[in-house]
């Protein structure tokens, strides 16, 4: 059973645009939600997370906007760079439990 | 240590035999995770250990998969009688008790030839 759903698989952004990526979990007693980013090689990385009494936090260029009564939540970058090419994972947790992740966005910026 | 450290980073081995991959989590961290990621692919989940015991082993996929972790710290995880199926990058986390975030060590890339 998939508790984490992410879309889109792939995604392909100009230069200074804006990437949306979505999830949507199953669980309520998620309670903890990171993006991870990962480049070709290495391990993922945390970028961003939320907890549900928010519905949107912003670390620069990131933004995770979450609506809890839908159960999902989605990534935006703005200003899309090419250094922004990379795969995204967003997770859930709740608990002592273990970190699911999404499928995973591989993300491309186009000059 | 800085952070998360596996090892080996690479390791090829012959289909049959026996690997153990090692993690070293970040000093102070309770939780520790065992993902496996195949080439192109998601996360696919293992095991998960709270101090030395894993309340959640239901990612291992067959008996020949075997995990421990010892003083709270260091684990490794065991491949038996290994094969072609089980090439992928091995990637470890780990993060403090409850909901923090969770570092990822670089992994290490198993090859089963």
């Amino acid at each position: 059973q998939q508790q984490v759903k992410q879309s889109p698989q792939s995604l392909i952004v100009q230069k200074g645009g804006i990437s949306i990526i979505n999830c949507a979990y199953e669980n309520t007693a998620f309670d903890y939600f990171p993006w991870y980013q990962q480049f070709p090689g290495k391990g993922p990385a945390l970028l961003i997370a939320i907890r549900p009494d928010v519905s949107e936090k912003k670390e620069g260029r990131f933004t995770i906007s979450f609506n809890k009564s839908a159960k999902q939540f989605s990534l935006h970058i703005m200003d899309s760079q090419p250094g922004d090419s990379a795969t995204y994972f967003c997770a859930a947790k709740g608990g002592n439990e273990k970190l699911t992740f999404g499928t995973g966005t591989r993300l491309t910026i186009i000059p | 240590g800085a952070g998360v450290s596996q090892s080996p980073s690479n390791k090829v081995t012959e289909k049959g035999k026996d690997v153990e991959l090692r993690c070293d989590p970040i000093s102070g961290h309770t939780a520790l995770y065992w993902y496996r990621q195949s080439l192109g692919q998601g996360l696919e989940f293992l095991i998960y250990f709270q101090g030395n015991s894993a309340p959640d082993k239901s990612g291992l996929p067959s008996d020949r998969f075997s995990a421990e972790r010892t003083g709270g710290s260091v684990s490794t995880l065991t491949i038996q009688r290994t094969q072609q199926e089980d090439s992928a990058v091995y990637l470890c986390a780990s993060s403090l008790q409850g909901n923090t975030e969770a570092f990822f060590g670089q992994g290490t890339r198993l090859t089963v030839v």
